[in-house]
């Protein structure tokens, strides 16, 4: 099994409704994150947790929410999808110190029509 | 603010021959500095990683150099393969902070 795990792997959704992305990791780490990838800019931090009591804003937090519901567990909601919410979605995760790298899921790509 | 700029956005190279990607960081703090490598379809995954101290490191047919002067880094790979073919990422990640800050990624093509 991966280390990390990312539910669904591909999602097409309409225009306003609620959706979340899930993800869950067998790594141990205490520090999980959620990214947005699109093309030509790279990735950008959406949120991060440090763990479960301890949940931040990323530079790209507007229109998401998340929930840290255990150690292992790191969810994104996005409230009411629009089509700028395309994207590909990674979920990743690091030890305490941060210092030693991410371990990346292999991404749920999202389709909003 | 802190970013890393990465060079080239695209690459292609024939197959055996060298491919070279360039990052240059804006945080003179930043002392670890690691290398991923996204396959279609998969997320992206560490392949080489270089710390501050060290102004070079060598893994088979990967290299990084790091020139803390300059703030450049650069990933190396050596008699490129098919299966070198997808898109890599440079990161930084600024001592004290909490997020790594990544370039906006190579993809490289290995023409066979």
């Amino acid at each position: 099994d991966a280390d990390v795990t990312q539910t669904p792997r591909n999602r097409i959704t309409k225009t306003g409704k609620r959706i979340m992305l899930e993800c869950s990791q067998t790594k141990g780490h205490d520090r999980m994150y959620w990214y947005r990838q699109d093309p030509g800019l790279g990735l950008r931090l959406i949120y991060y947790s440090f763990d479960v009591k301890d949940i931040n804003k990323g530079e790209i937090s507007d229109g998401y929410s998340v929930s840290r519901q255990a150690q292992a567990k790191f969810s994104l909601s996005l409230e009411s999808a629009i089509p700028n919410q395309t994207a590909l979605y990674f979920c990743a995760t690091s030890d305490r110190t941060g210092a030693y790298g991410y371990t990346f899921g292999s991404g749920t790509r999202l389709t909003v029509v | 603010g802190e970013n890393v700029e990465q060079h080239p956005s695209t690459l292609s190279v024939q197959e055996g021959d060298s491919a070279v990607i360039k990052c240059t960081y804006s945080d003179s703090a930043s002392n670890y500095f690691p290398w991923y490598k996204q396959e279609l379809g998969k997320g992206p995954q560490l392949i080489i990683d270089i710390r501050s101290n060290v102004g070079e490191k060598k893994d088979q047919r990967i290299a990084v150099t790091l020139n803390k002067t300059a703030k450049h880094f650069s990933l190396h790979i050596t008699e490129t393969q098919p299966e070198d073919s997808a898109v890599y990422f440079c990161a930084s990640f600024p001592s004290g902070t909490y997020k790594y800050i990544f370039g906006t990624g190579t993809r490289l093509k290995v023409l066979a």
